[in-house]
C-alpha cells in the first residue's frame, strides 16, 4: 500500500522562479513529515521536516507547508537554483515506519 | 568526521550467489536501516534494527537477511532467494525510538548490486 505519494514525476522550472512539490499522505497516524534530496548514485540527504504539531517551517529557501486536515505537504524552494536539480523525496514518518513517496525529478533551468 | 559507510559501491553477482552489503556508521545511533531503491519508487523497508542483537522485517524482507552484532554495524545479505536482486541499497540511521526529534535518518552513499 502506497501511504506517501507523489503524484509528479517531474518538474521543471525556470532558475529564480518558485518550485513548488507536493506529497499526500494517508495514514493519520504520522507524526513527522521530511523533504529528502537525492543525487544519482548517492544517499539522500536531508533537507527540511515538519512536526505535525506545525503547518509551516522555513529554512532559507526552503519551505515546507503541512496541510493536515487535506493530508497533503508541499516544499516551496524560491528562488529556484540550477543546482537544486535533484530527485526530492517527499517522507512521513511514525516511530520506526518511515514511508517514502516514489520521488519527484526537479530540472531548474538557467 | 561521522558518518555512515556502505560498502562496496558497486557489487556483481552471478544468480544463486549470496552477497554481503557492509554498513558501519560512527554516530553512535542505535538504529539501523536498509532500505531499497527501485527507478520509479520510493525508498522501501528491508530490515530495522533498534538495539544489538535485534532486528525486525520490513515490508520486503523476503529473499534478505541481517545480523546486529555491534552497535557500529549493520549487514545486509542478499541471499540466492531474492527473486530481483538488482537494485540500490540504502543503509540508514538515526537514534532510535523514543530520542527522535526532527524524525530525521542519515542515509550512507548506497550500494548498487547488479545480478549477472
Amino acid at each position: 500500500d502506497q501511504q506517501v505519494k507523489q503524484n509528479s514525476p517531474s518538474l521543471s522550472v525556470q532558475e529564480g522562479r518558485i518550485s513548488i512539490l507536493n506529497c499526500d499522505y494517508t495514514n493519520s497516524m504520522f507524526d513527522y513529515f521530511l523533504w529528502y534530496k537525492k543525487y544519482p548514485a548517492e544517499g539522500p540527504t536531508f533537507l527540511i521536516s515538519i512536526s505535525s504539531i506545525k503547518d509551516k517551517n522555513e529554512d532559507g529557501r526552503f519551505t515546507v507547508f503541512l496541510n493536515k486536515s487535506a493530508k497533503h505537504l508541499s516544499l516551496h524552494i524560491v528562488p529556484s537554483q540550477p543546482g537544486d536539480s535533484a530527485v526530492y523525496f517527499c517522507a512521513a514518518r511514525y516511530n520506526n515506519d518511515m514511508r517514502f513517496g516514489a520521488g519527484t525529478r526537479l530540472t531548474v533551468k538557467p | 568526521d561521522g558518518g555512515i559507510t556502505q560498502s562496496p559501491k558497486y557489487l556483481f553477482r552471478k544468480e544463486g550467489q549470496n552477497v554481503t552489503l557492509s554498513c558501519e556508521q560512527n554516530l553512535n545511533h542505535d538504529a539501523m536501516y536498509w532500505y531499497r531503491q527501485d527507478p520509479g519508487q520510493g525508498l522501501r523497508l528491508i530490515y530495522y534494527s533498534q538495539i544489538v542483537n535485534d532486528f525486525q522485517k520490513g515490508d520486503i524482507a523476503e529473499g534478505y537477511s541481517v545480523s546486529r552484532e555491534k552497535k557500529e554495524s549493520f549487514p545486509l545479505t542478499v541471499t540466492s532467494a531474492q527473486k530481483n536482486p538488482t537494485a540500490f541499497y540504502l543503509c540508514a540511521s538515526d537514534l532510535g525510538s523514543g530520542r527522535v526529534n526532527t524524525g530525521e535518518l542519515f542515509f550512507g552513499e548506497g550500494s548498487r548490486l547488479t545480478v549477472l
